[in-house]
């Protein structure tokens, strides 16, 4: 069974901190992507990347760095987690070619106080 | 990107057929049509793709206009378990990969 997997299901952290979102697939795609999700604003793409170590900017990068060292993870880091970082991530992967479905993760819901 | 319009809202009965519109009007001859859905507290699913012709999967259907403007997916008898809010995307190969942007969606209710 083909598998998107994100680190943590619920995640709490405290203004300031410095928080990783870890997403591991196990399909061997080459993209994968951050997306958040709040109320009334629908899925927003953070950052994207096709390969390891290249990344691109997505619609909302502000606050946020991502990091691919290997190809099945890419990670999300908010460098200093601030509270309208409150939402949902979802972490999805796809094969390079766009005749191909993607794969999303369960999501983790990050509560920053 | 080449952007899609989709209706806010749809209702249907059970176990009648539902036609979810999209019209995407900038739409390239490279782009590939998917339509993803999500369900209540769960990431994102695939439901089915096409590029010019129609297509037909376990799932659903989806109808491409001749001219790609616009498109419907099918769901040919709708369940409570369809109740989901759908999405309709472009994709396209470019210089560095494909991104994957999402709409507002659909979102489909269904009443018993």
């Amino acid at each position: 069974d083909v598998k998107v997997t994100q680190s943590s299901r619920y995640l709490v952290k405290r203004t300031g901190e410095k928080v990783f979102l870890e997403c591991v697939q196990d399909m061997d795609h080459e993209n994968m992507f951050w997306y958040r999700q709040d109320p009334g604003l629908g899925l927003r793409l953070i950052y994207f990347s096709y390969d390891v170590k290249m990344k691109e900017k997505g619609d909302i990068p502000e606050g946020y760095s991502v990091s691919r060292e290997k190809k099945e993870r890419f990670s999300l880091i908010l460098e200093s987690a601030s509270t309208n970082q409150t939402s949902m991530y979802l972490c999805a992967s796809s094969l390079f070619r766009p005749d191909t479905e993607a794969f999303f993760g369960q999501g983790t819901r990050l509560t920053v106080v | 990107d080449a952007k899609t319009t989709q209706p806010n809202s749809m209702e249907s009965n059970e176990e009648e057929p539902v036609h979810l519109p999209c019209n995407h009007s900038t739409i390239s001859g490279t782009d590939y049509i998917h339509w993803y859905r999500q369900l209540p507290s769960q990431g994102p699913e695939y439901v089915i793709h096409g590029l010019t012709s129609n297509v037909n999967n376990r799932m659903a259907s989806l109808a491409i206009a001749e001219d790609r403007k616009s498109s419907t997916l099918i769901l040919h008898r709708a369940t409570l378990r369809d109740a989901a809010v759908y999405y309709c995307i472009l994709r396209d190969v470019e210089e560095y990969g494909n991104k994957l942007v999402f709409g507002a969606g659909t979102i489909l209710r269904v009443k018993s």
